[in-house]
């Protein structure tokens, strides 16, 4: 099971671009790389999948590098409501045995 | 679509006592997980069911700790006896084969 590296917190202000990074040396070539978003008082909730490239959707974006050993979720323009802990994970989605390591994550705080 | 139902949403015991949670994932979803979440550990996994089998129960902290998935849209974590060290939001989560996993409300639950 692949393990990620991400950076335990961030902060940023309003209207500005966030970048979060996350590691995964050891990933698979059958493994995705998923990213997860965890308000306060709530379950995680699922924001973006991809296996390389890129991969935009109305929340994000996410960057996948040639080697697959890092990637980037992109967020534009975040606002206060996007003050959340962001999770970066690594697995073979199609496999039965489908479990994910959520880690730590890292917590986001936006400011005014 | 009513999303992963949990109850119940807070549940307070004494040292001792047994706890049931209890878990109604989304209908047709074939994969049902049970997590724990702490601030020192993060989010864990406890066990996950794939078509209402256990596949894999090596998050389960100890005997104490015991799940069961009698049926596709029904799955119970047993806590007993329970300990404060216990106390932490449990959340259970459903996936449909190769796709995101959609987390409930969560659980959260104090022990004394």
């Amino acid at each position: 099971l692949a393990k990620t590296t991400q950076p335990i917190s961030m902060d940023s202000y309003e209207g500005q671009e966030v970048n979060i990074t996350c590691s995964h040396n050891n990933i698979a070539t059958n493994d995705y790389i998923t990213w997860y978003q965890q308000f306060p008082s709530q379950g995680p909730r699922f924001i973006i999948q991809g296996y390389k490239t890129k991969v935009t959707n109305e929340v994000a974006s996410l960057f996948i590098p040639a080697d697959r050993k890092s990637s980037t979720l992109s967020l534009p323009r975040v606002s206060l409501s996007d003050t959340a802990v962001y999770y970066c994970l690594v697995g073979d989605r199609g496999s039965t045995l489908g479990r994910l390591y959520f880690g730590r994550g890292t917590q986001l705080t936006v400011w005014p | 679509d009513a999303g992963v139902i949990q109850s119940p949403r807070h549940e307070v015991t004494e040292m001792g006592q047994e706890v049931t949670l209890r878990c109604k994932p989304i209908s047709g979803h074939n994969s049902l997980f049970w997590y724990r979440q702490t601030m020192m550990r993060g989010l864990e996994l406890l066990i996950y069911f794939n078509n209402n089998v256990p596949i894999d129960d090596s998050g389960m902290p100890e005997d104490r700790f015991s799940a069961k998935m009698p049926n596709a849209s029904f799955s119970t974590l047993k806590i007993q006896p329970s300990e404060p060290r216990d106390s932490a939001v449990y959340f259970c989560a459903s996936r449909l084969q190769g796709y995101e996993q959609y987390f409930g409300p969560g659980t959260r639950l104090t022990v004394t």
